[in-house]
């Protein structure tokens, strides 16, 4: 496709339930982000991975929050046992460098999660 | 840890009027860059500086590197309605990730 897109753009689940967001970045790139927007805030960094390994995770705000890119293509940001906490906007972001802080990252729409 | 600051948190100008946001980082900075976000949009790539006292300009935007790279400002001259957003600037020190300020919310009086 011509861009990130992601799946679903949005999603109610009720407390506790488990979520799983999809992203399918630009065809060919290496990098890819997932972040999470709060309501007015900036966009937060939860993981990265370069192809199929995940090589930063520092951002995933506990262990019930897990990703995966098995194929160094498509991801899924998966969360368990979802929590009021959990609303927000997770967005993907992909990039075509090895460093993808000194290159452009192509966000995604976003999904909205609203966890009730 | 490294943390980004950008104010003002909301500006509100009149059409034609000028605007500057600014980014403060708490450290020094290997580059920074900006992107906008329109209203329920996602963020777009505007720019990156990476160069100390590094100046760009497009069309009417002008982009700064501070020269200690730890702050940056974005200004946009006679501003018109088409640039209605959130303007975020977003810090990297080398570490593959970025950090991004919380944003400056520009709304226009047309």
């Amino acid at each position: 496709g011509a861009g990130v897109s992601q799946s679903p753009r949005y999603k109610v689940a009720k407390r506790g339930q488990d979520v799983a967001l999809r992203c399918d970045p630009i065809s060919g790139h290496v990098s890819l982000f997932w972040y999470q927007q709060a309501l007015g805030q900036g966009p937060e960094f939860l993981t990265y991975f370069q192809n199929e390994a995940q090589l930063d995770k520092s951002g995933l705000p506990s262990d019930r929050f897990f990703a995966e890119r098995p194929e160094g293509s498509v991801s899924t940001l998966k969360i368990q046992r979802t929590q009021q906490e959990d609303s927000a906007v997770y967005l993907c972001a992909s990039s075509s460098s090895l460093r993808p802080d000194t290159d452009t990252q192509y966000f995604g729409p976003g999904t909205r999660l609203t966890v009730l | 840890g490294q943390q980004v600051m950008q104010i003002p948190q909301y500006q509100h100008v009149q059409e034609g009027e000028d605007f500057t946001t600014y980014c403060n980082s708490s450290t020094t900075l290997s580059n920074i860059q900006w992107y906008k976000q329109r209203p329920g949009g996602h963020p777009v790539f505007l720019i990156q500086l990476v160069k100390s006292g590094e100046v760009k300009k497009q069309k009417r935007l002008t982009f700064q590197f501070g020269e200690a790279k730890k702050n940056s400002s974005l200004h946009i001259t006679a501003t018109q309605t088409t640039d209605v957003g959130t303007y975020f600037c977003a810090g990297a020190r080398g570490a593959q990730k970025l950090v991004f300020g919380q944003g400056t919310r520009l709304t226009i009086n047309p």
